[in-house]
């Protein structure tokens, strides 16, 4: 297993209302991507974070924002949910310094009703 | 829409057997890996291959990349029923660290 961890595992809300999605990156990693992944399909990227910043933004809505910390861990936040927004959210660490590979965590499963 | 796709996106075979999976993609890349993924959890990085590289072996895995042809191809051998998953590739862009998906070939391997 990755030293990657993510909370909560399982998380159910309705529509319009806000949530924070939490992830905890691998030691000596300083970049957190999020990603998102509908049932059936390969993983959407959401946006990168490197050193606090905003590094890359995919084809989302604003409603979709994001934080790091100083400890290099993150938040996901996803405002005014939608029934669309059900899906399951992958956070991955990484070393931004070079094109390697991403450590993902377990993945926080949102069910939006 | 995704840069990669995967073929078959449903392979179903007997233990011991060789289990092939492809890729193909669109546009340049930096690299591409190849991601495993159990029952909706957490994907497992397998093998990376970079631009440059035509093949790589990790254990009982051999991946190859055919950059004139935007392809590559996973090629399990002696499968196991542990084997069952979904496995991805992922390219990564020139000038870009974020990875792009394919939909996935979803693996299952009989006893």
């Amino acid at each position: 297993e990755t030293g990657v961890t993510q909370s909560p595992t399982h998380l159910i809300k309705t529509r319009g209302q806000q949530v924070t999605l939490r992830c905890s990156s691998q030691s000596g990693h300083n970049t957190v991507s999020w990603y998102q992944q509908a049932l059936g399909q390969g993983p959407q990227f959401i946006f990168q974070y490197y050193r606090e910043e905003e590094n890359g933004r995919g084809n989302f809505p604003p409603r979709f924002s994001g934080l790091q910390f100083p400890n290099y861990s993150s938040e996901l936040n996803v405002n005014a949910l939608e029934l669309d927004d059900s899906a399951l959210y992958l956070c991955a660490s990484s070393i931004q310094t070079s094109y390697n590979e991403q450590f993902f965590g377990p993945g926080t499963r949102l069910t939006v009703l | 829409s995704q840069q990669g796709e995967e073929d078959p996106q449903a392979l179903s075979i007997q233990e011991g057997e060789n289990a092939t999976m492809n890729c193909s993609y669109k546009t340049s890349i930096n690299n591409l890996q190849w991601y495993r993924q159990n029952s909706g959890r957490g994907l497992v990085h397998l093998i990376l291959i970079r631009s440059n590289e035509r093949e790589k072996h990790s254990g009982r895995l051999r991946v190859t990349l055919d950059t004139s042809k935007k392809s590559s191809s996973l090629l399990i051998t002696a499968s196991r029923a542990a084997d069952t998953a979904s496995y991805f590739c992922a390219t990564v862009l020139p000038s870009s660290y974020k990875l792009i998906f394919g939909s996935g070939t979803r693996l299952l391997v009989r006893p």
